[in-house]
């Protein structure tokens, strides 16, 4: 069975820092494009950022390029996320997914980031 | 990167049939075979229903259909089930560097 577990969410102050970690197991990690996808409270979804196997395909939102980092670590069954200049704007369930032609089929259960002072 | 178009909220009664559309333009959907139908229920994560526009993933019933005319894609729901009412949520790849989520469609089972 699939199972992609989020984690390091939590509350963090306007302009701060935050590092999200998706942990696989049940997949062969390496062998998936993977994915970040958020949903504010109440809100869609949106996609957020893709990487691929061997990281040398990054894809970002507008919305969130030039401050937030995907990156994975093929040996931990990791995925990472960097968020950096937090914005309540970032405030969501941030959720990790597999990613194949554009289509996320496994989903994690999501980490809560709150921004606010 | 804009997001597509879905109405907020369909509605029908056990056993009837609803369609669900996403509009978008000619450079995303219009231009795309990779459209996908997600369904997420209060406090779970999204669950894909559709991909490739029409294509299901084992499991999902073939109540659930997909098609794509232009630039709008559709979700259709036959014989509708209690268990149908979630949210739903069209996306489709824009070029090759994004992904646009629809804004989301609350089917509710009347």
């Amino acid at each position: 069975e699939v199972q992609l577990a989020e984690s390091g969410g939590g509350l963090v102050q306007p302009g701060g820092s935050l590092r999200l970690s998706c942990a696989a197991s049940g997949i062969t990690f390496s062998w998936y494009w993977m994915s970040w996808v958020r949903q504010a409270p109440g809100r869609g979804l949106e996609w957020v950022a893709t990487i691929n196997q061997d990281e040398s395909v990054k894809r970002y939102a507008d919305s969130v390029k030039g401050r937030f980092t995907i990156s994975r670590d093929n040996a931990k069954n990791s995925l990472y996320l960097q968020m950096n200049s937090l914005g309540g704007e970032d405030s969501a369930v941030y959720y990790c997914a597999t990613e194949e032609y554009f289509r996320f089929d496994h989903w994690g259960q999501g980490t809560l980031v709150n921004v606010a002072s | 990167q804009s997001a597509l178009t879905q109405p907020p909220s369909a509605s029908g009664s056990p056993g009837q049939t609803v369609t669900i559309f996403c509009t978008g333009t000619s450079s995303d959907i219009g231009s795309s075979n990779y459209v996908s139908w997600y369904q997420q229920h209060p406090g779970k994560a999204p669950k894909v229903l559709l991909f490739e526009v029409t294509k299901r993933p084992s499991g999902v019933p073939d109540r659930f259909s997909g098609s794509k005319s232009g630039n709008t894609a559709s979700l259709t729901v036959s014989g509708l089930q209690t268990e149908d009412e979630a949210d739903y949520y069209c996306t489709s790849n824009v070029g090759s560097s994004s992904v646009a989520f629809g804004g989301g469609t609350k089917l509710t089972v009347l």
